[in-house]
């Protein structure tokens, strides 16, 4: 039960893009369509902000897209703003557990 | 709306146990999945164990395995989590949390706001 692998930190300005990386075995992300990626903010709970690799929950911006290929999920901010900076956490089902990856902190310059 | 909330946490010496509790409402208790996810301070998260919301079926991460045990009380709306044999590594903010649906790894879609562990002599 390896943790996922993500960046440990990324950043960008107001009004453009990044991307947060996820790479697994295909034995998890690999494996099965049931990435999910969750926002977290200095002392609260995690926010599910993206499911099955690219779904988004109601509510959540369309600025947040989610894909796939082979081991690796990625989540594509766009349009930045002062408010997504947080830490961002990837999760995948690996057949009969869940694994998280280790977390990537989003900084907005 | 959906509430989780977690009681239980506290300080607890090495080997010890505890016994963790999520209420819960806003929603149909028996028909979802549940999972207890935890987080070391400083650190990033980690899945602890999950039950089905159908025949309650659980599943445990190989690190509380044998020491941990996920149950839930559909009568009384509350999801458990005994912890036995507790050890240093085990100190962490426990979070509940409700599943997108009755599958046990479904997104997690409602979390609580979490329940400090802290193992210490």
């Amino acid at each position: 039960q390896s943790a996922l692998t993500q960046p440990r930190s990324v950043s960008g300005s107001p009004g453009q893009s990044v991307t947060i990386s996820c790479t697994g075995t295909s034995s998890d992300v690999g494996g099965y369509n049931y990435v999910s990626w969750y926002q977290q903010h200095p002392g609260k709970a995690p926010k599910l902000m993206i499911y099955d690799v690219s779904k988004r929950p109601s509510g959540v911006p369309d600025r947040f897209s989610g894909s796939k290929s082979g081991n690796t999920a990625s989540l594509t901010i766009s349009g930045l703003q002062a408010e997504d900076e947080a830490d961002y956490y990837c999760c995948s089902y690996a057949g009969s557990h869940v694994v998280f990856g280790g977390g990537t902190k989003l900084t907005v310059l | 709306e959906v509430q989780l909330l977690e009681s239980g946490g506290g300080l607890v010496q090495p080997g010890g146990s505890l016994r963790l509790s999520c209420a819960a409402s806003g929603f149909t208790f028996s028909s979802y999945a549940l999972t207890w996810v935890r987080q070391a301070p400083g650190k990033g998260l980690e899945w602890v164990s999950s039950i089905s919301g159908s025949r309650g079926s659980t599943y445990y991460a190989d690190s509380v395995k044998g020491r941990f045990t996920i149950s839930r009380d559909n009568s009384k709306n509350t999801l458990y989590l005994q912890m036995n044999s507790l050890r240093a590594e085990d100190t962490a903010v426990y979070y509940c949390a409700k599943n997108f649906d009755w599958l046990s790894y479904s997104p997690f879609q409602h979390w609580g706001q979490g329940t400090l562990v802290t193992v210490s002599s």
